[in-house]
């Protein structure tokens, strides 16, 4: 069974500029969550979709980030514009309605 | 959602027996006890999860003493490749499940030949 994917592995751009990240669950899977930890400090909750709806995007800093997940399947969270202090690892877990969370290996993200 | 304290980090030889206690005095009714581990460049991983006395599986054991204000994970006979990043996590979701986790510092076990 295929894990977690992230796409890209690394991004580097400069400040201003727009980046879009994606996440494929494991397929199956209703709860998809995205997290990040920026430079020193612990991983943080972003937001969490069951299928195509936010369950909870408390965690979300700005309105900068956007996430979507349309269809249900894979998500995408685009930084727009991009700040220095949004450099960092963006990871991205699915699981089952009650079932542990997996995570992805994890997008870096460096603005410059 | 209960804090946790856990050792920034921890060295240990190959074969020996590494336990790493992790404190959360203000843990509630509902909350389960999880244990992640996370490899450096990858996503962090379940390892084990527990409520109360002890929990053992392939991977590691974990033991909870009646209040419930500390945890022990014990990771018997370790080798190199077990250097990594330990995170102790404290809430009301079984099995990890549909809710946020929320992470601590960590910590860091180093294993030296």
């Amino acid at each position: 069974e295929a894990g977690v994917t992230q796409f890209p592995s690394h991004s580097v751009i400069e400040k201003g500029q727009t980046v879009t990240l994606r996440c494929d669950p494991i397929s199956g899977h209703d709860n998809l969550y995205w997290y990040r930890r920026v430079m020193g400090k612990e991983i943080k909750f972003l937001l969490h979709f069951v299928k195509e709806s936010k369950q909870d995007e408390s965690g979300m800093p700005n309105n900068r980030f956007l996430a979507e997940r349309t269809g249900g399947t894979y998500s995408t969270l685009k930084v727009q514009p991009a700040e220095l202090e949004d450099s960092g690892v963006y990871f991205c877990a699915s699981s089952q309605p009650r079932g542990g969370q997996y995570f992805g290996p994890g997008t870096r993200l460096l603005v410059l | 959602l209960a804090k946790t304290t856990q050792p920034i980090s921890m060295d240990s030889y190959e074969g020996q027996e590494v336990n790493i206690t992790c404190s959360h005095n203000n843990i509630a009714t509902n909350d389960y006890i999880t244990w992640y581990q996370q490899f450096p460049s990858q996503g962090p991983r379940f390892i084990i999860q527990g409520y109360k006395t002890k929990v053992t599986n392939e991977v590691a054991s974990l033991f909870i003493p009646a209040d419930r204000k500390s945890s022990t994970l014990s990771l018997p006979r370790v080798s190199l490749s077990d250097t990594a990043v330990y995170y102790c996590l404290v809430g009301d979701y079984p099995s990890g499940s549909a809710r946020q986790l929320t992470f601590g510092s960590g910590t860091q076990l180093t294993v030296l030949p």
